[in-house]
């Protein structure tokens, strides 16, 4: 099963870009990478998720590298309301179990 | 959080006590599986269910059961409660297997004391 590893936290000033970078370089060439965020002690919220292609939607922006060790997730305009802690997560190769670790504790500022 | 839905949000119980956490989705799942969060931790797999009448464990059963008699419903059973089973507990659901692509839905929370 493939492990990511992310910074434990970062800042970002209100109406910038948020770059929120993931490594995960023993994954496998057929397994998904999903970004979740939990905000105080919520239950998670899916942001997206991507196997090799760039992926967008409504909430944010998935990169992926070209080798697939590493993928970043994008913000584009951060508001207060974002600020939460976000997983990137790889799921076992049976399918069946997503493993969170530390995420990043993203807070944006004012 | 689509779907998803948890009863109580909010319990207190004595040690030794038992008692069910309910969770319902109305999306037609196969997929469900109950999750605990520790404070500062990351979430951990309870048990999980590939479908009615199939269960099976997850990183941490000891202490629970559940059942899965129809598509919708996946009740956690706590059969004596212990103070290391305080904790939040957040039920999920997915189409079907996440190494397919397929997204996982989470429930708001139960948040559990045992004292």
């Amino acid at each position: 099963d493939a492990k990511t590893t992310q910074p434990p936290s970062m800042d970002c000033a209100e109406g910038r870009a948020a770059n929120l970078p993931c490594n995960h370089s023993t994954i496998s060439g057929n397994e998904y990478v999903y970004w979740y965020r939990q905000i105080h002690s919520q239950g998670p919220q899916y942001i997206i998720h991507g196997l090799k292609n760039n992926e967008t939607n409504e909430m944010a922006s998935l990169i992926i590298t070209e080798d697939r060790k590493s993928s970043t997730l994008i913000l584009p305009h951060a508001t207060l309301r974002d600020t939460a802690v976000y997983y990137c997560i790889v799921p076992n190769n049976a399918g069946n179990m997503l493993t969170f670790g530390g995420g990043t504790r993203l807070m944006v500022k004012p | 959080n689509a779907g998803v839905t948890q009863t109580p949000k909010f319990q207190v119980l004595k040690t030794g006590q038992s008692m069910t956490l309910q969770c319902a989705q109305d999306m037609n799942h196969e997929y469900m599986s109950w999750y605990r969060q520790d404070p500062g931790m990351g979430l951990r797999l309870i048990h999980y269910s590939v479908g009615a009448g199939i269960t099976d464990q997850g990183e941490v059963p000891n202490g629970y059961n559940v059942s899965r008699s129809t598509t919708e419903d996946f009740p956690l059973r706590l059969l004596s409660a212990a103070p290391s089973q305080t904790s939040v507990y957040f039920c999920a659901s997915s189409y079907g297997r996440m190494n397919s692509g397929n997204t996982i839905y989470f429930g708001e929370g139960s948040w559990l004391t045992v004292v």
